[in-house]
């Protein structure tokens, strides 16, 4: 067990909705990625936070927001839903660039 | 641009033959290189990493710097290996995201 962990496991919720996808790292962890899974993109890394602050993007919607709190664990919000977000969210955190390590994932099922 | 290319969508081996899953890479910077294994309806796990120089489940990768490439290999498959196994490149100048493959789809045949 990686010590990342990810709530809800699923969600189901309706187009036009909010959510709000959870995470907490590993113990001693400062960073915090979210990667966005899915069948026609595959792994796609969506935002970095470190200790607090916003460290890289990368194909996050504008729709999409995240924040690390000062416990640090993190919260991607996904806003104005579209059948097209459905997809396994992944939660990483790490100490530096010697891997990162994943949680269980979030699956959303936008109906 | 960063970009990982990964040739097999799907690879078929049987039990106790080698394996060797191809990944290939285009940086213009130093890479960070990994290999993750998904097994089925769990979460990533980190299998490799090339700075590491470490075998894992029979797992080796070398980096290639010339051919860009940091294939995992393994000589005799077995049917516990059958997962989802994706190469990635770690981007360390400015942000440390990974930038990952598409992944190869490993069935190990008994």
């Amino acid at each position: 067990d990686s010590g990342v962990t990810q709530t809800p496991k699923h969600l189901i919720t309706a187009t036009g909705q909010r959510v709000t996808l959870r995470c907490s790292p590993r113990s001693g962890d400062l960073s915090v990625y979210w990667y966005q899974q899915s069948l026609d993109q595959g792994l796609q890394f969506l935002i970095q936070y470190y200790n607090g602050e916003e460290r890289a993007k990368g194909n996050i919607l504008e729709r999409f927001s995240a924040q690390q709190f000062p416990d640090l664990h993190s919260e991607l919000n996904l806003s104005s839903l579209e059948l097209g977000d459905s997809a396994l969210y992944f939660c990483a955190s790490s100490v530096g660039p010697a891997g990162q390590y994943f949680g269980p994932g979030t699956r959303l099922t936008v109906l | 641009a960063q970009r990982v290319t990964q040739p097999e969508k799907l690879l078929s081996v049987f039990k106790g033959a080698p394996v060797e899953l191809k990944c290939n890479y285009s940086y213009s910077g130093s890479p960070e290189l990994f290999w993750y294994v998904q097994y089925s309806r769990q979460r990533l796990q980190l299998l490799l990493r090339h700075i590491s120089r470490e075998s894992i489940k029979g797992f080796t990768a070398d980096l290639n710097k010339g051919e860009t490439s940091f294939h995992l290999k393994k000589p005799f498959a077995q049917e516990e290996d059958s997962a989802m196994y994706y190469c990635a490149l770690g981007l360390i100048q400015g942000a440390q995201k990974l930038v990952f493959g598409q992944g190869t789809r490993l069935t190990i045949n008994p």
